[in-house]
């Protein structure tokens, strides 16, 4: 079946500090991915996306590469912003299934 | 812009208490879904409505029911309430699952005492 793997939170930054945020997959024939966003007492909402192997999704300075050698989908941001402070969830759908997969999501603080 | 609406927001039970929690989106979507939310968990699956008219178990439905009363509403009922239900509950609808942009409410806190 399909997996989701993110690394183990919280992460703590400084601002304007390099963000990475692990994820990797297992998945039947040639996944989606997804990076959705989770700010405090909200629901989540997609952040950026990637559909094939090599795309790149960007949204917000945010950017993940869809790896399929590595099984990879990594967010990073150059310079994050105490704003940036959220639950990050990676996800993922393929072939027939009807829902979405996700991660266990990592909790961002940034500190000013 | 409405979106995705969840009914309440927050709510204390007893245990063996029952409720409803509800659900309604105004983006004509095909797609429902029930999540719940636990502290290093992340989100998992309860149950899901691809269409109007169907419904299908997700990753941890015992003790839940749910009703895709029509393509707006999907409303997930606790029949007998537990400590172990004490969680935060969202709603999501897609329009179409391969663009992966499923839209969340804003979630209800149910406390199980």
């Amino acid at each position: 079946g399909n997996s989701v793997t993110q690394m183990e939170g919280p992460v703590t930054l400084s601002e304007e500090a390099f963000l990475t945020i692990n994820c990797t997959y297992t998945a039947t024939g040639y996944p989606s991915l997804f990076w959705y966003v989770q700010y405090p007492g909200e629901g989540l909402q997609l952040l950026l996306k990637a559909t094939k192997a090599d795309d790149k999704g960007s949204n917000k300075g945010f950017e993940a590469t869809y790896r399929k050698e590595t099984t990879s989908f990594h967010l990073e941001k150059g310079s994050v912003q105490v704003s940036d402070s959220a639950v990050y969830f990676c996800a993922l759908t393929s072939g027939s299934a009807r829902q979405l997969t996700f991660g266990s999501g990592t909790q961002l603080t940034v500190l000013p | 812009n409405a979106g995705v609406t969840q009914t309440p927001k927050f709510q204390v039970l007893k245990t063996g208490q029952s409720m409803t929690l509800q659900c309604a989106q105004d983006m004509n979507h095909n797609s429902m879904y029930w999540y719940r939310q636990d502290p290093g968990m992340g989100l998992r699956l309860i149950y899901y409505s691809a269409s109007e008219g169907t419904t299908d178990k997700g990753e941890v439905p015992n003790g839940y029911n749910v009703s895709r009363l029509n393509k707006r509403e999907f409303s997930l009922r606790l029949e007998s309430a537990a400590p172990s239900q004490t969680s935060v509950y969202f709603c999501a609808s897609v329009g179409h699952l391969n663009t992966g942009e499923l839209f969340f409410g804003e979630g209800s806190r149910l406390t199980v005492l």
